[in-house]
């Protein structure tokens, strides 16, 4: 069965603090994975994507990492802003002829003055 | 460009009764979803359609959900009779095509709470 767990559940971090978000997989046949950012009240816009072959992906101040031989990845916050408190969902996607979403629960994110 | 739009923002109804929700996809996009996201979870996939037709309703419960996509442009998902545990937030999504690389581009959703 694919799954996406995601780690930490929540955390509160202070404004220009660094952060990392963690996201273990188990997928097949991997097609590539996701960052989403979901703000309270909207829908969940994309970061990042990387395939097999793509070991970091970057957005602004957003860093992604994966490493498809463990099945985990990392989302890196530089010097959060109040702008960033929201949910990150980690989304892996199996292509069997059809693409098939995994989505972790999210972490959510609070950060304060 | 115009995003996913979707009606109506909330819903409150009472069990038993019946609810719609609408979703207007990006123009063009081939495929749309319809995601059920219960709070502090992530989205889980209903149905999947590509034009109007349905790729993937596996776990959708078909005794009291259902979905359209007529003329393979808008959608409509239906819950009858709604139970208290359908209280979630519905998402749409489409994208351009059924290419796992594609993004998905979401609404802003239906937040529905049964009573």
């Amino acid at each position: 069965k694919n799954q996406v767990e995601q780690s930490p559940q929540s955390l509160i971090i202070l404004e220009g603090k660094n952060c990392t978000l963690q996201c273990n997989y188990t997928v097949s046949p991997f097609s590539n994975l996701r960052w989403y950012k979901q703000d309270t009240g909207r829908g969940p816009v994309s970061l990042t994507i990387m395939t097999f072959s793509e070991n970091t992906k970057s957005n602004g101040r957003y860093t992604a990492t994966l490493d498809a031989d463990t099945k985990q990845s990392s989302l890196h916050i530089t010097a959060s802003q109040l702008s960033d408190s929201a949910s990150y969902i980690c989304v892996v996607s199996a292509w069997d002829g059809n693409n098939r979403l995994a989505f972790g629960k999210g972490n959510q994110v609070v950060v304060i003055p | 460009e115009a995003g996913v739009a979707q009606s109506p923002r909330y819903k409150i109804i009472e069990k038993r009764q019946s609810v719609a929700f609408w979703c207007n996809p990006i123009s063009g996009h081939a495929t749309l979803y319809w995601y059920q996201q219960i709070l502090g979870q992530g989205p889980k996939l209903l149905i999947q359609f590509q034009n109007n037709g349905v790729v993937d309703d596996s776990q959708l419960p078909k005794d009291r959900f259902s979905a359209e996509r007529l003329k393979g442009v808008d959608s409509t998902l239906k819950i009858q009779p709604a139970k208290l545990e359908d209280s979630a937030v519905y998402l749409c999504a489409s994208s351009p095509r059924l290419e796992g690389t594609d993004t998905q581009y979401f609404g802003p959703g239906t937040r529905l709470t049964v009573l």
